[in-house]
């Protein structure tokens, strides 16, 4: 298994563009979600999605889109990129029956965006 | 909601001395609480959970933590440091919410370990 993966690992973006962050799994995992990493503040929740088709809003939404058309694939599209969005991006993924307790989430290796 | 307090953004250890990286919650029902460990350039790796039963969890890599309710705390600790731990530690706890089990992390705290 190749588990969650990333691409691309580094992008830099001028602002106004727009861009789409690649995330896949080969888990079957039900449960995936977007991460943003910032120095000093942790991992914040930006979006996540329980299932092909449903998708929620995480901590800090604003600027940011996703879909999950398969249960594999989970894309983070930035519409029009700002400077404050400047961070590294990590997807994770989990098996889901909520019921029985918190599954361990399995993160990517991040992608790092710079945004001039 | 809920959230977690990492004491110290940044420790430092001599190898072979006891690690112990502190972290607090809150939580207005029992919780389910994570170590993940990152190391550099990649992304986060489970370390150790609690979730129910046994205060005090082992992991991989020598570390452990003990859940204490009384002091809402869940501290990582290693009795003896070794130069391959040295890493970014993040604590999170688990929030339920919109059919999913969020992770709520901590500012993290990086270990460093020197000879």
């Amino acid at each position: 298994n190749a588990g969650v993966t990333q691409t691309p690992k580094f992008q830099v973006l001028k602002t106004g563009q727009s861009m789409t962050l690649q995330c896949a799994q080969d888990m079957n995992h039900e449960y995936m979600s977007w991460y943003r990493q910032d120095p000093g503040m942790g991992l914040r929740l930006i979006h996540y999605s329980v299932g092909a088709g449903i998708t929620d809003q995480g901590e800090v939404p604003n600027g940011y889109n996703v879909s999950r058309s398969t249960t594999e694939d989970f894309p983070l599209r930035l519409l029009s990129a700002a400077p404050s969005q400047t961070s590294v991006y990590f997807c994770a993924s989990s098996y889901g029956r909520v019921g029985r307790g918190p599954y361990e989430q399995y993160f990517g290796p991040g992608t790092r965006l710079t945004v001039t | 909601a809920q959230s977690v307090t990492q004491l110290g953004s940044h420790v430092s250890v001599s190898e072979g001395a006891l690690v112990l990286l502190r972290c607090n919650y809150s939580s207005s029902v029992p919780p389910y609480l994570f170590w993940y460990v990152q190391y550099p350039n990649q992304g986060l790796q489970l370390l150790l959970k609690y979730t129910t039963g046994a205060t005090l969890v082992k992991g991989i890599n020598g570390f452990e933590a003990e859940f204490k309710k009384s002091e809402t705390s869940f501290h990582l600790t290693k009795p003896s440091a070794h130069m391959s731990d040295a890493a970014e530690y993040f604590c999170a706890v688990s929030e339920f919410s919109g059919g999913y089990n969020k992770l709520i992390f901590g500012a993290g705290t990086r270990l460093a370990v020197h000879p």
